[in-house]
């Protein structure tokens, strides 16, 4: 089992460009979930799923969008690129319900200069 | 606002000692507490949970909660250098979803 797997792990973007952050579970959980993590802070939720075709708001959603078609895969998509959207962001998985033990991935460093 | 609220640090602590970190959180209604270990560049992994108030102990964390007080904390006895990290406590309140405190550093000297 390969867990959470993220990519890429670093990237850099320019203000106003877009791309996709991509995350892949195999473990065949139906929760998934978009953190963010600032330096010195937490996580914060940016958006979950609780099963393909299902997603919904976290946290701090905006300047954000997900999808999910398939159980395995999460993608996070940014338009539009911010710098206050530099952050490492974090992908994870759980079995059954957010109350299961949270499997997360080894994230993705982005700076938007 | 739901908030989970620890001390930043950094918590210095000698080895083979008791190291103490401490959490609050505002949400009444919270019934489910984790406790998260993050290697600096590292992604966060569970290292206890705990749902009654009480102590529950693993090896050589224990975790302590009580709801009266919105208080939850993880002791960690014989304190190793790899013990080292970033500590997060999270709390699931209303909407079901996990909120995170910022984190204590804990760092254990040899």
């Amino acid at each position: 089992n390969a867990g959470v797997t993220q990519t890429p792990k670093f990237r850099i973007l320019k203000i106003g460009q877009s791309m996709t952050l991509q995350c892949a579970q195999d473990m065949n959980h139906n929760y998934m979930y978009w953190y963010r993590q600032d330096p010195g802070m937490g996580l914060k939720l940016i958006y979950y799923s609780v099963g393909a075709g299902i997603t919904d708001k976290g946290e701090v959603p905006n300047g954000y969008n997900v999808s999910r078609s398939t159980t395995e895969d999460f993608p996070l998509r940014l338009e539009l690129a911010a710098p206050s959207q530099t952050s490492v962001y974090f992908c994870a998985s759980s079995e059954l319900s957010s109350y299961n033990e949270q499997f997360f991935g080894p994230g993705t460093r982005l700076t938007v200069l | 606002q739901k908030e989970v609220e620890q001390n930043s640090g950094p918590l210095s602590v000698p080895e083979g000692a008791i190291a103490s970190l401490n959490c609050t959180y505002s949400d009444r209604v919270s019934q489910s507490f984790f406790w998260y270990r993050q290697y600096s560049g590292k992604s966060p992994e569970l290292i206890m949970s705990i749902y009654s108030n009480g102590d529950k102990e693993d090896g050589r964390f224990t975790a302590q909660l009580n709801k009266a007080s919105q208080y939850v904390s993880l002791l960690i006895r014989d304190s190793q250098p790899s013990d080292s990290a970033t500590y997060l406590c999270a709390v699931i309140s209303a909407g079901n979803m996990l909120t995170f405190g910022g984190g204590t550093r804990l760092m254990v000297k040899p």
